[in-house]
């Protein structure tokens, strides 16, 4: 099964509004990332938290991080058109030989207007 | 550009045929990740590349797959007597180092006919 699970897998809203999205894990990690794609294009890094901090901000993106509870979250407030994109996690567990990021199916977020 | 390269961007090519999909990194990134997302999905780890360590390739879904990354440099995903399920968009992305964010190339697209 997926490592990371984003939720809901689908979300419109009226420009302006604020969009939160979930990511849940199994396992341990070392940090977790979150990313942006637009159609037709490639991922492009947005926030990095380690699994030792709770909250980071980054302009109108705020994440958390809840270990006990092997779940982060999203924010994007004061939503706009071009926050329209998938967004996925990235669960990073740091293995010493091989870290691999596992991604999550992704949430495809519309911004109306 | 400065940006992680991907070739060719569109590849369409009859069933059985063996292709060839190319990756140039940004330079000074040690690691090389390939994964490979079929429509609306999520990505799927293929293989990665860390310096001068043996790749870990338990991404590979069968033994057609095989990757290669030159002078710590190019790397060269190959599919051998492709099958229609292999259809998808092939992303390479390359990073600083283990748990590090990933630069994004636009992707393969690959169509098996």
């Amino acid at each position: 099964s997926q490592q990371g699970e984003e939720d809901p897998q689908a979300l419109s809203i009226q420009e302006g509004e604020n969009a939160t999205m979930n990511c849940s894990y199994k396992t341990s990690i070392n940090n977790l990332q979150w990313y942006r794609q637009n159609s037709g294009r490639g991922l492009v890094h947005l926030i990095l938290i380690r699994s030792n901090e709770r909250e980071k901000h980054s302009g109108r993106l705020r994440v958390t991080l809840d270990t006990s509870k092997k779940s982060s979250s999203l924010l994007i407030t004061a939503s706009r058109a071009a926050d329209t994109a998938s967004y996925f996690c990235a669960t990073d567990r740091g293995y010493s030989s091989a870290s691999k990021i596992i991604f999550g199916s992704g949430t495809r977020l519309s911004i109306r207007p | 550009g400065a940006g992680v390269s991907q070739s060719p961007s569109n590849k369409v090519t009859e069933k059985g045929k063996d292709v060839e999909l190319r990756c140039d990194p940004i330079s000074g990134h040690t690691a090389l990740y390939w994964y490979r997302q079929s429509l609306g999905q999520g990505l799927e780890f293929l293989i990665y590349f860390q310096g001068n360590s043996a790749p870990d390739k338990s991404g590979l879904p069968s033994d057609r797959f095989s990757a290669e990354r030159t002078g710590g440099s190019v790397s060269t995903l190959t599919i051998q007597r492709t099958q229609q399920e292999d259809s998808a968009v092939y992303l390479c992305a390359s990073s600083l180092g283990e748990g590090q964010p990933q630069h994004f190339g636009d992707g393969t697209r690959l169509s098996i006919l």
